[in-house]
């Protein structure tokens, strides 16, 4: 089926350093979420966007609508060591019925 | 908390049995969602249900047959499984997209870890 590109596959850091993930897609989306998955759990849903260059922050996370409609970001700055767990991004088309596309999530390390 | 629970949190079952998932939502969501979650591989969705009325059902197996009785719960019923059939089994809700486009987003339960032996 169709994915998303989402890279890195993983990251390992040291603790306070900032992260930068991102998504890209070969077609339009109308919304982007991220979520975050800790081990043995479900994702959470973190940041949704549903405009084309939106910015938006929550907390120490910030993910963008990338203008093209194609791609989103995912920033974490200063990061502990509770941010560690698997990142996903998800995009919906709109014309998928209620079909999230997904990446296959970034997974982050963060050394203490 | 996610307003969205499911049990067994674990289940091991041989290839013979029958089991039955559950999932409830508690966010006043009209669309509910099975996926399955393996490694390596991106969520696969498998069923959705809008209203309580199945709207996709993603060429999935016979042997998993789903449930919505109401809104609100969700269940799936698990037959003669394969060992490839193991994953993580992920309920999700969201909002009827005529009310709010933006209340599309889904919000998922800590999902249910299946061992087919």
């Amino acid at each position: 089926g169709q994915q998303l590109n989402q890279s890195p596959q993983s990251m390992f850091i040291q603790e306070g350093e900032d992260v930068s993930m991102n998504c890209t897609s070969s077609s339009i989306f109308n919304t982007w979420l991220w979520y975050k998955q800790d081990p043995g759990e479900g994702p959470v849903l973190l940041i949704a966007l549903y405009k084309a260059g939106e910015l938006t922050s929550n907390g120490r996370l910030t993910a963008q609508f990338g203008i093209t409609r194609k791609d989103s970001f995912l920033n974490i700055s200063a990061s502990i060591p509770s941010d560690v767990g698997i990142y996903f991004c998800a995009g919906d088309n709109a014309g998928n019925n209620r079909k999230l596309i997904w990446g296959l999530g970034t997974s982050l390390a963060v050394n203490p | 908390e996610t307003g969205v629970t499911q049990t067994p949190r674990h289940l091991v079952m041989g290839m013979t049995n029958k089991k039955s998932l559950k999932c409830e939502q508690h966010l006043g969501h009209n669309a509910m969602y099975w996926y399955k979650q393996s490694a390596k591989k991106p969520l696969e969705l498998m069923f959705v249900y809008n209203f309580k009325e199945q709207t996709e059902n993603n060429s999935v197996p016979s042997r998993f047959s789903p449930e919505c009785p109401n809104s609100s719960h969700l269940f799936l019923h698990l037959h003669t499984l394969q060992p490839e059939d193991s994953a993580l089994y992920l309920c999700a809700s969201s909002q009827d997209e005529l009310a709010d486009p933006n209340q599309e987003t889904q919000y998922f339960g800590p999902g249910t870890r299946l061992l087919v032996l």
